[in-house]
């Protein structure tokens, strides 16, 4: 079956310990992007890969790091976590000229 | 990419037909408009899009007007399965990828 995988699915963890949360896909698409989403912001962009070892910023990548050594997988990673990184987190695929993205299930983080 | 503008929310009853509309009076000529929608919290799933002329699909039909500055998404006729934030983006459509940003949706809620 065609998808998008996250883990873990939920995670509490404190300030200041590192995490990192996976992401993989088993699609061969070539782009990969993660989201946050917030009550009242609706879904932000946070970083987005085109290809292997191509990573590039969105709208809200400060206290996040990405990595893309391998086509299907794009781990997020917070190397020291705050509690305004709280959030809905998605991890997004897909392939080039075909702009339709498919979804994780999302990871729901929540930073003490 | 260009902003949109979506109203927070509507209700549709069941069985008739939801019209969600959305504004992008700053468009540009090479942006196509994209629907998805998220149903409570799960990951955003891909609708339809279209560049200019109106179109079709299981789903849904996208309306787009013909200075483009406005379209608007029909589901022809909703089940309370179609309760859930729809979200209208707009972005340029070629082989490179772009940041993505997706605002806060159209709460659209179905009354049985």
């Amino acid at each position: 079956e065609a998808q998008v995988t996250q883990n873990p699915r939920y995670l509490i963890t404190v300030t200041g310990k590192k995490l990192t949360v996976t992401c993989s896909q088993n699609m061969n698409h070539e782009y990969m992007s993660w989201y946050r989403q917030d009550p009242g912001l609706g879904l932000r962009q946070i970083y987005y890969s085109m290809n292997v070892e191509v990573t590039d910023k969105g709208d809200v990548p400060e206290g996040y790091k990405v990595s893309r050594k391998e086509k299907r997988n794009f781990p997020l990673i917070l190397e020291s976590p705050s509690p305004n990184q709280t959030s809905l987190y998605f991890c997004a695929s897909s392939l080039p000229n075909q702009e339709t993205q498919y979804f994780g299930p999302g990871t729901r983080l929540l930073v003490l | 990419d260009a902003k949109t503008t979506q109203p927070t929310s509507m209700d549709c009853a069941e069985g008739r037909a939801a019209n969600l509309p959305c504004n992008h009076s700053t468009i540009s000529g090479n942006e196509y408009v994209y629907w998805y929608r998220q149903i409570h919290s799960q990951g955003p799933q891909y609708i339809i899009h279209g560049l200019k002329n109106n179109e079709t699909n299981e789903m849904a039909s996208l309306i787009i007007t013909e200075d483009r500055k406005s379209s608007t998404l029909i589901l022809p006729h909703a089940t309370l399965r179609d309760t859930a934030v729809y979200y209208c983006i707009v972005r340029t459509y070629s082989g490179g990828y772009q940041k993505v940003t997706f605002g806060t949706g159209t709460k659209l809620q179905v009354i049985p």
